[in-house]
């Protein structure tokens, strides 16, 4: 099955931890993006990466880091610097850096205490 | 981030009812993707307009791509408590070097039997 694979669906950390969330995809798309969601707000984009080896900021990057080593996979770790980490975070990819339609894991619940 | 006004915030109909919502910016984009998205999960594709003017279907869902290029309307027809959930429109200017996605704040649907 193709599709987009986040791992673990709940998370739970101590605040001052960083945490790594996991985003896997098998639709050979080359542009991979994170957002995150908040209640009641809609989807702001934290980072995303349109090759291997390359990624760019968002809106929202402060206290987050990417890496992307690999087409398939594009990791987003949550440091201690951010304030607010408690939230439901998503990953999406695409087919290209030019558009096409934009297709979302099932997401990740991150909790911070 | 550029944000997209949608409306209404929230709707609560009765089963059978239709439904319209709509999405505007300041901008303009090439392409309108709506999606929904059910509780605690990542957001799904419904449709994706490419053109000014373009009227696309998908079963009881019809959307539209403004003549202006800056809004999107979609209509629900006969409702059904399965389509509770939080509908999301994103623009997008294809081609561009970036791709990405601009977000509305989300339509939260409540459908009463």
């Amino acid at each position: 099955d193709g599709g987009i694979t986040q791992s673990p669906k709940y998370l739970f950390r101590k605040e001052g931890q960083n945490v790594t969330l996991s985003c896997e995809q098998n639709l050979n798309h080359d542009a991979m993006y994170w957002y995150r969601q908040d209640p009641g707000q809609g989807l702001r984009l934290i980072y995303y990466s349109q090759i291997v080896n390359d990624f760019q900021k968002g809106d929202i990057a402060e206290g987050y880091s990417v890496s992307r080593e690999k087409k398939e996979s594009f990791p987003l770790t949550v440091t201690s610097a951010q304030k607010n980490p408690t939230a439901f975070y998503l990953c999406a990819s695409q087919l290209d850096r030019g558009g096409y339609e934009q297709y979302f894991g099932p997401g990740t619940r991150l909790t911070v205490t | 981030g550029q944000q997209l006004n949608q409306s209404p915030q929230s709707m609560f109909i009765q089963e059978g009812e239709d439904v319209s919502m709509n999405c505007t910016s300041s901008s303009i984009f090439n392409t309108w993707l709506w999606y929904k998205q059910d509780p605690g999960e990542g957001p799904v594709l419904l449709i994706a307009l490419y053109k000014a003017g373009e009227l696309t279907s998908n079963g009881r869902l019809t959307a539209q791509f403004g003549i202006t290029r800056k809004d999107s309307f979609l209509n629900i027809s006969a409702s059904i408590p399965s389509d509770v959930g939080i509908y999301f429109c994103a623009g997008q200017n294809r081609g561009s070097t970036l791709g990405r996605l601009y977000f509305g704040r989300g339509t939260q649907l409540t459908v009463w039997p």
